[in-house]
C-alpha cells in the first residue's frame, strides 16, 4: 500500500515569496490533515479536511495561508507572502473516517515525510 | 478542548537503561491516545495506541505504554533502549467522536547514550 505522498521535500524562499506543497494521502483515506512543525515543537494541526469539506481550520493563518482540495483526494497547501516565522516542516496526514468502509476510524495518523521550509 | 503535556523535552540515558516518557492528557470527551516517533528527517510513524480494552499496550521495537484513566496519564517505557531508539517521541489524544480533531504534545528527545 502506498503511503503519504509530498512534494517538495525542501524548499527555500525569499520572504513576501509564495510556495505550494502538495499531498497525495493513502488511497481511501477520507480525512486529510496539514500540520505545522517549528522546530523543537509539536506539530500544529493547520486544517483538516473531511472529503473535500473543510472541518476545522481555527489555527490556519487565513491572511497568508491557504488550502484545498479538490475531489476529496489530493491537497494542496498555499503561504502567500511567506514571513519568517513560516520557516517549518510542513506535514500532511490522513486516516480513516468512521464508518468507512465498514471500518471504524481512530484517529491513527498515517504522515507523509514533510516538506521542509526555509524563509530567507 | 484537549491537550497533552509531554513533562520532558530531552531524556539523555545509556544503552541498555530502561527509560519511561511522561505524557499527561486533559479532555472533557473521551479519548484515544497515541505515541509517535519521529526519526531525523521523517514524517511520524505510530509506536502503539490505546484504542479501549487492557490499559497496558505494546507497540512496535520494544516499547509499551500504560493507560491510567484516573491519572489522565499514558507514559512510555521501554526495559532496555538501544541506540537505533534515539528519536523524538510524541503523545497525542484523538476525540473518540466527530471529527477526530488530533492534538500532539511538545515531543520528548530520547538520546541514547552508548
Amino acid at each position: 500500500e502506498a503511503g503519504v505522498a509530498q512534494s517538495p521535500r525542501y524548499k527555500i524562499i525569499e520572504k513576501r515569496q509564495s510556495v505550494a506543497f502538495w499531498c497525495n494521502p493513502i488511497s481511501g483515506h477520507a480525512t486529510l490533515y496539514w500540520y505545522q512543525q517549528i522546530l523543537g515543537q509539536g506539530p500544529k494541526l493547520l486544517i483538516q479536511f473531511q472529503n473535500n469539506g473543510v472541518v476545522d481550520d481555527s489555527q490556519l493563518p487565513k491572511d497568508r495561508f491557504s488550502a484545498e482540495r479538490l475531489k476529496g483526494v489530493d491537497s494542496t497547501l498555499k503561504i502567500q507572502p511567506a514571513k519568517l516565522e513560516d520557516s517549518a516542516v510542513y506535514l500532511c496526514a490522513s486516516s480513516l473516517y468512521p464508518g468507512f468502509s465498514g471500518t471504524g476510524g481512530t484517529g491513527e495518523l498515517f504522515f507523509g515525510e514533510g516538506s521542509r521550509l526555509t524563509v530567507l | 478542548a484537549q491537550s497533552v503535556t509531554q513533562l520532558d523535552s530531552q531524556v539523555p540515558v545509556f544503552e541498555e537503561a530502561p527509560v519511561e516518557l511522561r505524557c499527561n492528557y486533559s479532555s472533557s470527551v473521551s479519548v484515544y491516545l497515541f505515541w509517535y516517533v519521529q526519526y531525523p528527517n521523517q514524517g511520524l510513524q505510530l509506536l502503539l495506541k490505546y484504542l479501549s480494552g487492557s490499559t497496558l499496550v505494546k507497540g512496535i521495537n520494544g516499547f509499551e505504554a500504560e493507560f491510567n484513566k484516573s491519572q489522565t496519564s499514558f507514559h512510555l517505557r521501554k526495559p532496555s533502549v538501544h541506540i537505533s531508539d534515539t528519536a523524538e517521541y510524541f503523545c497525542a489524544v484523538s476525540d473518540q467522536r466527530g471529527y477526530q480533531k488530533v492534538t500532539f504534545g511538545i515531543g520528548t528527545k530520547l538520546q541514547v547514550i552508548p
